[in-house]
């Protein structure tokens, strides 16, 4: 099965700083990945996805970087804001929509 | 659009008992997976269907079981209860499956806690 981590576990910022996060995995058949955010008591919610065709996908403040020599892909948050406070996740996946394997998370704060 | 529905929201559970959590999927989508959160870790897989027949199973016990009805929704049954069940139980809905993996849209998860 597909071996996922994430670093950093925790990441502090202060507001309008950037964030990057950082997935590795092990099955070097994945070819979607995306990532995912979780807020208190809500389900993941994708922000942002990738395909294995690609390495660069931006999406206004967000982008999503893929090195897939390296197995591995990063979350790149500019100018961030209190309401970037979340857990996220990386999912890493390719055979079946609904099967993925996600990180164990990254508990991001960011201070006003 | 609704978004996907799970029903209940919190339940409380003792050991040995049993639970039926219900998932209704984003209309349209037919592929529906399960996936259980434990506190300060990433969702697990458990299960998915498809049109109906289980798709993949994760590393669960026996005592998990689901089932998908002709209307996509569906159900998730666990025996048996054990302390470490308590968790997230979260269901996913996607609009199709095959090699070409795609976007998953999370509910807002039953919360499970087995005394």
């Amino acid at each position: 099965g597909e071996n996922v981590e994430q670093h950093p576990s925790t990441l502090s910022v202060q507001e309008g700083d950037s964030a990057v996060i950082k997935c590795t995995y092990s099955d070097s058949a994945s070819n979607y990945f995306p990532w995912y955010k979780q807020e208190l008591g809500k389900g993941p919610q994708l922000i942002i996805d990738i395909r294995s065709n690609v390495g660069e996908k931006k999406d206004q403040r967000i982008a999503v970087t893929l090195n897939k020599t390296a197995k591995h892909f990063s979350l790149h948050i500019t100018e961030t804001q209190p309401e970037d406070s979340a857990v996220y996740f990386c999912a890493p996946g390719g055979s079946h929509a609904g099967k993925s394997t996600f990180g164990d998370g990254t508990t991001l704060t960011v201070k006003p | 659009d609704a978004g996907v529905t799970q029903s209940p929201t919190h339940l409380i559970k003792t050991r040995g008992q049993h639970v039926t959590l219900r998932c209704s999927p984003i209309s349209g989508h037919k592929s529906v997976s399960w996936y259980q959160q434990v506190l300060g870790q990433g969702p697990q897989f458990i299960f998915q269907y498809y049109e109906k027949e289980e798709r993949g199973r994760g590393n669960f016990p026996d005592r998990f079981s689901a089932r998908q009805f002709p209307n996509y929704s569906s159900e998730l049954n666990v025996n048996a209860l054990l302390l470490g069940d308590s968790a997230l139980y979260l269901c996913a809905s996607s609009l199709v499956v095959d090699r070409s993996a795609g976007e998953q849209f999370f509910g807002p998860g039953t919360r499970l806690t087995v005394l």
